[in-house]
């Protein structure tokens, strides 16, 4: 069965500080795994898409790393910012791009 | 470059009415998906939509539908509403298949069910 799971659930981190949210998946066969950043009552915003070969993308502050052996990714944020404050999802493609596989989130806040 | 629009931003419904969503994808857009957004359920696939043909479905009951016009437009219509269905329903556009490429989404419709 497709899942991806994602921890924490929740985090609450100082300002200034850095943070990893983490991604396992068990979806076959690979295609690509997306992060997204989600403001309260907005839509997602992506931040990052990594296919099979790639090991590391950043976007500024914003680091996404992929170890396809272990189908594990995390999410690591530098210097953590107030508007840092949102719900981060990680989103697998599966079976060859037909499908999409939501983890439920990691609901992160920053706080002064 | 515009955005990906959704219109209306909030809606108000009691239990048996039907409502209907719109989705306008971003200039070039083909690919225009939806997704039901819960703070228990997290964000669920609904369809996608490509050439105006449903190209592929979720699990959810018959009395959720869209459809997508030739402009790529795309509309999701559901029938006699249900309390459960309170949620923020979300659109994203793609340029093609949504797993290949990035997906952009729209600010959402809020829906309450009274």
């Amino acid at each position: 069965k497709n899942q991806v799971e994602q921890s924490p659930q929740s985090l609450i981190i100082l300002e200034g500080k850095n943070c990893t949210l983490q991604c396992n998946y068990t979806v076959s066969p690979f295609s690509n795994l997306r992060w997204y950043k989600q403001d309260t009552g907005r839509g997602p915003v992506s931040l990052t898409i990594m296919t099979f070969s790639e090991n590391t993308k950043s976007n500024g502050r914003y680091t996404a790393t992929l170890d396809a052996d272990t189908k594990q990714s995390s999410l690591h944020i530098t210097a953590s910012q107030l508007s840092d404050s949102a719900s981060y999802i990680c989103v697998v493609s599966a079976e060859y791009g037909n499908k999409l596989v939501f983890g439920a989130g990691t609901i992160l806040r920053v706080k002064s | 470059k515009a955005g990906v629009t959704q219109t209306p931003r909030y809606l108000i419904k009691t239990r048996g009415q039907q409502v209907t969503l719109s989705c306008s994808p971003i200039s070039g857009h083909r690919s225009v998906s939806w997704y039901q957004q819960t703070p228990g359920q997290g964000l669920q696939f609904l369809f996608e939509y490509f050439s105006e043909t449903q190209r592929n479905k979720g699990n959810f009951p018959g009395r959720f539908s869209g459809r997508q016009f030739s402009n790529s437009r795309s509309e999701m219509n559901v029938s006699t509403l249900e309390l459960g269905d309170s949620a923020l329903y979300l659109c994203a556009s793609s340029w093609d298949r949504l797993g290949h490429n990035e997906q952009f989404f729209g600010p959402g419709t809020r829906l309450t069910v009274l």
